[in-house]
């Protein structure tokens, strides 16, 4: 089955800072990736995706880039902001014998100091 | 549209005893996951619905088991509750369709404490 590795598991960064959470996975047949985001005391929210036959991809201060040689994917914050604050999930999709399965990385705490 | 909810949303059950859990999926959506959700674990797969039928299973004891119905709400169910179960679970629907993009919309999750 899939196996999907995320780091850092804490991240700390002062406000106006960049930062990147990465992570890798182990099936090749992984063809979608999300990104979720979870408040203090709140659900996971999908915050940015994509699929395997793109590279990069970038929403407003979030971009995630792809590479699918080395099965790695990232996610990069720039120019962070206290509401940036949370922690951020990683996920592949798998699709096994006609289903799909998602596998979620275990999640990096980013902290962004004022 | 309505989101996806679960309930409760807040549980306290003693060792030993066993509790079931709703979630109900947005209309339409007939893929229905669970996770267990600890500090330090993440997101732990549980198992997965489509179709009134279970098609995914994570790593857990058999304590552990669901059901989905055919209005696509889902219920799981820990038998014999342990200490270490004290977690959030959270339940996530989807479409599920093979050829879009379908997106998993998270349930504010039930917070299961055991004593």
């Amino acid at each position: 089955g899939e196996n999907v590795e995320q780091h850092p598991s804490t991240l700390s960064v002062q406000e106006g800072d960049s930062a990147v959470i990465k992570c890798t996975y182990s099936d090749s047949a992984s063809n979608y990736f999300p990104w979720y985001k979870q408040e203090l005391g709140k659900r996971p929210q999908l915050i940015i995706d994509i699929r395997s036959n793109v590279g990069e991809k970038k929403d407003q201060r979030i971009a995630v880039t792809l590479n699918k040689t080395a099965k790695h994917f990232s996610l990069h914050i720039t120019e962070t902001q206290p509401e940036d604050s949370a922690v951020y999930f990683c996920a592949a999709r798998l699709n096994s014998g006609g289903y799909q399965k998602v596998t979620f990385g275990t999640g990096t705490k980013l902290q962004v100091i004022p | 549209k309505a989101g996806v909810t679960q309930t409760p949303r807040y549980l306290i059950k003693t060792r030993g005893q066993q509790v079931t859990l709703s979630c109900s999926p947005i209309s339409g959506h007939r893929s229905v996951s669970w996770y267990q959700q600890t500090p330090g674990q993440g997101l732990q797969f549980l198992f997965e619905y489509f179709s009134e039928t279970q098609r995914n299973k994570g790593n857990f004891p058999g304590r552990f088991s669901g059901r989905q119905f055919s209005n696509s709400r889902s219920e799981m169910n820990v038998s014999t509750l342990e200490l270490g179960d004290s977690a959030l679970y959270l339940c996530a629907s989807s479409l599920a369709r093979r050829d879009k993009n379908t997106e998993a919309f998270f349930g504010q999750g039930t917070r299961l404490t055991v004593v």
